[in-house]
């Protein structure tokens, strides 16, 4: 069936440094990727996404590359702060099918000040 | 703008007792809608979709229900909980435009006891 591998599960970095977060997917018809991030206790908030048609999409410190030869997705934040501190989960999906989204198991980023 | 509400927004519950929770979207029409649970320390888990009113998609085999009675309503049941169904309950919607983009609801977080 559908999968999402997402990798690492725990990453920690000090502010400043940048941090990179992986994804796998499997289903090839796959052509629409989100990023969401959830602090403690609240909804997951989308906070970046990509389409199949894009390789690399920029948010001022954030940003997302695609490969899709590979299936593989990536998140990277720049000049990490505190702030950036929470669970992120990468997902995939198809939006013209059922729309629904198949998310990897998050990983937690944790930044030292 | 469109708003997604839930509730109750916390809920403690005996095993063996019935489950209502409620998902209501505001400012679109015709809204794919999502049901995710989170167990603690976990990623998401769909649970049921729906495209429609009436229209209910189940994902996993347990001893939930959902439906949509109306456009903009969505409802998850279940007759006689279990310990395993606590967790942190999402509702989510993703618009019509096809776009791809499913915005949570503040969700839901049961305990069952």
């Amino acid at each position: 069936g559908e999968n999402v591998e997402q990798h690492p599960s725990t990453l920690s970095v000090q502010e400043g440094d940048s941090a990179v977060i992986k994804c796998t997917y499997s289903d090839s018809a796959s052509n629409y990727f989100p990023w969401y991030k959830q602090e403690l206790g609240k909804r997951p908030q989308l906070i970046i996404d990509i389409r199949s048609n894009v390789g690399e999409k920029k948010d001022q410190r954030i940003a997302v590359t695609l490969n899709k030869t590979a299936k593989h997705f990536s998140l990277h934040i720049t000049e990490t702060q505190p702030e950036d501190s929470a669970v992120y989960f990468c997902a995939a999906s198809r939006p013209s099918n059922t729309g629904k989204l198949i998310f990897g198991q998050g990983t937690t980023l944790q930044v030292k000040p | 703008s469109q708003t997604i509400h839930q509730w109750p927004a916390t809920l403690v519950q005996p095993v063996g007792s019935p489950l209502s929770l409620e998902c209501t979207v505001e400012g679109t029409s015709n809204p794919n809608l999502y049901w995710y649970r989170q167990a603690a320390g976990r990623g998401l888990q769909l649970l049921f979709y729906s495209v429609g009113i009436g229209q209910i998609s189940s994902e996993v085999p347990q001893n939930l229900s959902a439906s949509r009675p109306q456009d903009r309503q969505f409802i998850l049941s279940s007759k006689k909980l279990l310990l395993s169904d606590s967790g942190f309950y999402l509702c989510a919607w993703m618009g019509t435009s096809g776009a791809g983009e499913q915005f949570f609801g503040p969700g839901t977080r049961l305990t069952v006891l």
